[in-house]
């Protein structure tokens, strides 16, 4: 099946500084992207859409300005965490779908540790 | 997106099957019944779909009711890597390419 794979898996920082996460389909394209958190104990809670080619759609409640989205390729979405706060640290998931199926792929998951 | 009700947590003994039900009583007519599991500290994976009749795959069962409004997911003998969270969700198939909403799911433990 289709494999999306995440970079880093894990990532310790300080806080205030800021944290890249890059998701990448490996063997098929995705206009759309989907960026989702989870903190301990709890569900997969939608944080934004990413978009090929035009800016990423974010849920409410969570600031565009802080966690940046960028869909460079067809291939490709970033995730930065700016300006890093403990209350980030958390488990950040993607998925992309290649178009041709209802199967939903994602991600290994970020696990990501503010200090 | 209609909303689903699962049990928080169930229990089961290796080899044995289980059913894990699920309750979506206000499915709309073009909804499919996704069942997603995550095993820990991993990314959700696929586990199996369907619209209104039974489905089989390689991984389990999908039973659904006649009306629609309830589903169930048979794992017919579980194992130790079967211990994760699964996760009942509906998407319109009118919006394959939208995201998915996670509800709460229902935590299997797998018992030896």
């Amino acid at each position: 099946g289709a494999v999306v794979s995440q970079h880093p898996s894990r990532v310790i920082c300080k806080s205030g500084t800021s944290v890249k996460i890059e998701c990448r389909s490996l063997d098929f394209q995705a206009t759309t992207m989907f960026w989702y958190r989870q903190f301990p104990k709890q569900s997969l809670m939608l944080m934004a859409t990413s978009n090929e080619g035009s800016k990423a759609t974010y849920e409410q409640g969570v600031e565009k300005d802080k966690f940046l989205i960028n869909h460079a390729s067809l291939t490709l979405s970033t995730l930065t965490v700016t300006s890093a706060h403990p209350e980030d640290s958390s488990f950040y998931i993607c998925s992309a779908n290649p178009g041709e199926t209802y199967e939903e792929y994602f991600g290994p998951g970020t696990r990501l540790t503010v200090t | 997106d209609a909303k689903t009700t699962q049990p928080n947590s169930m229990e089961s003994n290796e080899e044995e099957p289980v059913h894990l039900p699920c309750n979506h009583s206000t499915i709309s007519g073009t909804d499919y019944i996704h069942w997603y599991r995550q095993l820990p500290s991993q990314g959700p994976e696929y586990v199996i779909h369907g619209l209104t009749s039974n489905v089989n795959n390689r991984m389990a069962s999908l039973a659904i009711a006649e009306d629609r409004k309830s589903s169930t997911l048979i794992l017919h003998r579980a194992t130790l890597r079967d211990a994760a969270v699964y996760y009942c969700i509906l998407r319109d198939v009118q919006n394959a390419g939208n995201m998915l909403t996670f509800g709460g799911g229902t935590r299997l433990m797998v018992k030896p």
